[in-house]
């Protein structure tokens, strides 16, 4: 079975200082996984995704993620914070479920930056 | 612009009425969802079609129902509105997967129905 858990509900920091958002996933096979986020009163926008080739991932805006099996983590990072990055992000892993390929969320971190 | 488009973005209910949502897409994809997105709880799957005709439960599946009678339009329905089902919902859609690689789902904008 295919899980996945975001390890801080809120994460606060100041513009211009990095970003890190935690994810660690739970598969059964090399699993493909994916960061969204959602700005306040918006739908989902695909951030960057991982499916089995470089374990780098660069995704929009400046954010980027490490696929490391070993730690079955996928943080996502962000060199500098921008006011602008200020929304929830959720930490998506997908997988097969009763015959069917399904995305599978985690709970989503909130992300706030300080002026 | 081509994509996912939901009606309403709003709505209140009141117990025990009856609404349905509307998912329409116009990329000609084969695979749709619908999602109920809580605090604290990410993003659940409540049913989801895998084509024209075709539809399957998710997680969250009591209290819904859904039908995919045009491959462009996926209904969501609630029969008998309770006030749990107080949420934000998302449809979404995808081209049909060729394996665990597969990546491509589109979002609507989704929309707040309130139960009171």
């Amino acid at each position: 079975a295919q899980s996945v858990t975001q390890l801080d509900s809120h994460v606060s920091v100041s513009e211009g200082t990095p970003v890190l958002l935690r994810c660690n996933y739970s598969s059964s096979y090399s699993p493909s996984l994916f960061w969204y986020v959602q700005h306040p009163n918006k739908g989902l926008q695909l951030l960057l995704k991982y499916t089995s080739a470089a374990t780098l991932v660069k995704g929009i805006n400046g954010f980027e993620a490490e696929f490391k099996k070993s730690e079955t983590s996928f943080h996502l990072t962000k060199p500098s914070a921008h006011m602008s990055d200020a929304a929830e992000y959720f930490c998506v892993v997908s997988g097969w479920m009763d015959s069917s390929y399904k995305l599978i969320f985690g709970s989503g971190t909130r992300l706030l930056v300080r002026p | 612009n081509a994509g996912v488009t939901q009606t309403p973005k709003f709505r209140v209910l009141k117990t025990g009425q009856s609404m349905t949502l509307l998912c329409a897409q116009d990329m000609n994809h084969e695979y749709m969802y619908w999602y109920r997105q809580d605090p604290g709880m990410g993003l659940r799957l409540i049913h989801y079609s895998v084509g024209e005709g075709t539809t399957a439960k998710g997680e969250v599946p009591d209290g819904y129902n859904v039908s995919r009678l045009k491959k462009q339009n996926f209904l969501l329905g609630l029969e008998s509105a309770a006030p749990s089902q107080t949420s934000v919902y998302f449809c979404a859609s995808r081209t049909k997967p060729w394996g665990p690689t597969s990546y491509g789902y589109t979002f609507g904008s989704g929309t707040r129905l309130t139960v009171v």
